[in-house]
């Protein structure tokens, strides 16, 4: 067990609905990262956070939004969702805001866009 | 931008034998190397890492890695594989001075036949 946790695990919607994913991360952690995997893509960063703060940006849709809560959980919102998005997305923690050390992972939401 | 490749989609291998998994990177500088393997159903867990030093490093479940800087190349290596290490294997490469953002590879699938 990482630490992190992702809810939901399994997510099933339509085209253009919107849908929210959350992260908790590590006791103590205050980056939070997003990645998209998806089998043509691979595993695709798309933002990261640090306490509370946007940190760095990806490949990120302007569909998609995020953000970090004083708790420092965090959420991925995604809007206008189309057949593409169908994806396994992953949040990950660290420490620092510096991933010269290693990212915790959460066991993924999958997002299939029907 | 930096690169990571892993060429090897697929990897069989039977049991009780060596594994090598391959990877390169594209990077002008010495970057921060990483493997991480993720099992069915979960998130990714780091394997080993390299920052500087000595250019083979150990890591947790019997596996190894040697960075060789003439060839960019940080091949994973392990000496017997048992069956519950087969896995997706991915290698990440993070900018020293930069971003700090890990980039993955797409994965190597290894699959251990009894």
């Amino acid at each position: 067990d990482s630490g992190v946790t992702q809810t939901p695990k399994h997510l099933i919607t339509a085209t253009g609905q919107r849908v929210t994913l959350r992260c908790s991360p590590r006791s103590g952690d205050l980056s939070v990262y997003w990645y998209q995997q998806s089998l043509d893509q691979g595993l695709q960063f798309l933002i990261q956070y640090y306490n509370g703060e946007e940190r760095a940006k990806g490949n990120i849709l302007e569909r998609f939004s995020a953000q970090q809560f004083p708790d420092l959980h965090s959420e991925l919102n995604l809007s206008s969702l189309e057949l593409g998005d169908s994806a396994l997305y992953f949040c990950a923690s660290s420490p620092q805001g510096g991933s010269y050390e290693k990212l915790f992972f959460g066991s993924g939401t999958q997002l299939s866009v029907l | 931008a930096q690169s990571v490749t892993q060429p090897d989609i697929h990897i069989t291998v039977s049991e009780g034998a060596s594994l090598e998994l391959r990877c390169n990177y594209s990077y002008g500088a010495t970057p921060y190397l990483f493997w991480y393997v993720q099992s069915p159903g979960q998130g990714l867990q780091l394997l080993l890492k390299y920052f500087s030093g000595d250019t083979l490093v150990q890591g947790i479940k019997g596996f190894e890695a040697e960075f060789k800087r003439s060839q960019s190349s940080f091949n994973l290596r392990k000496p017997s594989v048992h069956w519950s290490d087969a896995a997706e294997y991915f290698c990440a490469v993070v900018e020293s001075g930069g971003s700090y953002i890990p980039t993955f590879g797409r994965g190597t699938s290894l699959i251990v036949h009894p």
